[in-house]
């Protein structure tokens, strides 16, 4: 099972809006509505972030937000700030081998 | 307040073996659903095992099926994962982490425990 394709990097300012893609196939991200994402900070536990593409969990702030589209998946910040750099994943239920994980994204904030 | 604390990390030789274990608390462990996943030196996450909250239900990556054991001890409120026949490409940190809604949703992580295969 190859993981989802994200882009290895994305950059912005304080105050923009980035988006974050999440590639896969009718077997993971298009055929159902599992799709996560998880903000890491190198050497602290991953986050959750976005859950069944576009729920946030409680205590998450709403500028982020995810979408799916087909078989790519999205995770939008808006108004950037400088705890948001960070690594970010997507992960997908998969019908081959149930976990599927994207490449990873490294955001840095200008 | 949800914690999970893993341990059992180490040095270990090619062809050795390794038991991680994952401490639960601040929830209701045996309600749960967990997971391993692991992030290897550089690289991204990897999903490793998942077991349901009675431990029937379990299920392996292809990378380590054959080698490694999920296992729980509801009593315990603790996580396990036995590795044997441990290779290289095993060496990453391991992250127990926990579902939440779905299955399908990791809502809790630990720190991570580091786990380096080499001679």
């Amino acid at each position: 099972q190859s993981a989802l394709t994200q882009p290895a990097s994305v950059s912005g300012s304080p105050g923009q809006s980035i988006t974050i893609s999440c590639t896969g196939t009718s077997s993971d991200v298009g055929g159902y509505n599992y799709v996560s994402w998880y903000q890491h900070h190198p050497g602290k536990a991953p986050k959750l972030m976005i859950y069944e593409v576009s729920n946030r969990p409680s205590g998450v702030s709403n500028r982020f937000s995810g979408s799916k589209s087909g078989n790519t998946a999205s995770l939008t910040i808006s108004g950037l700030q400088a705890e948001d750099e960070a690594d970010y994943y997507c992960s997908s239920y998969t019908s081959s081998t149930n976990w599927v994980f994207g490449g990873g994204t490294k955001l840095t904030v200008l | 307040e949800v914690q999970l604390v893993e341990s059992g990390g180490g040095l270990v030789q090619p062809g050795g073996s390794l038991r991680l274990s994952c401490a639960a608390s601040g929830f209701t462990f045996s309600a749960y659903s967990m997971n391993w996943v692991r992030q290897a030196p550089g690289k991204g996450l990897e999903w490793v095992s998942y077991i349901s909250s009675s431990s029937s239900t379990i299920f392996y990556a292809d990378s380590v099926k054959g080698r490694f054991t999920i296992s729980r001890d509801n009593a315990k409120n603790s996580l396990y994962l036995q590795m044997n026949s441990l290779r290289a490409e095993d060496t990453a940190v391991y992250y127990c982490a926990r579902a939440t809604g779905s299955i399908w949703t990791l809502g809790y992580w630990g720190q991570g425990t580091l786990v380096t295969v080499s001679s």
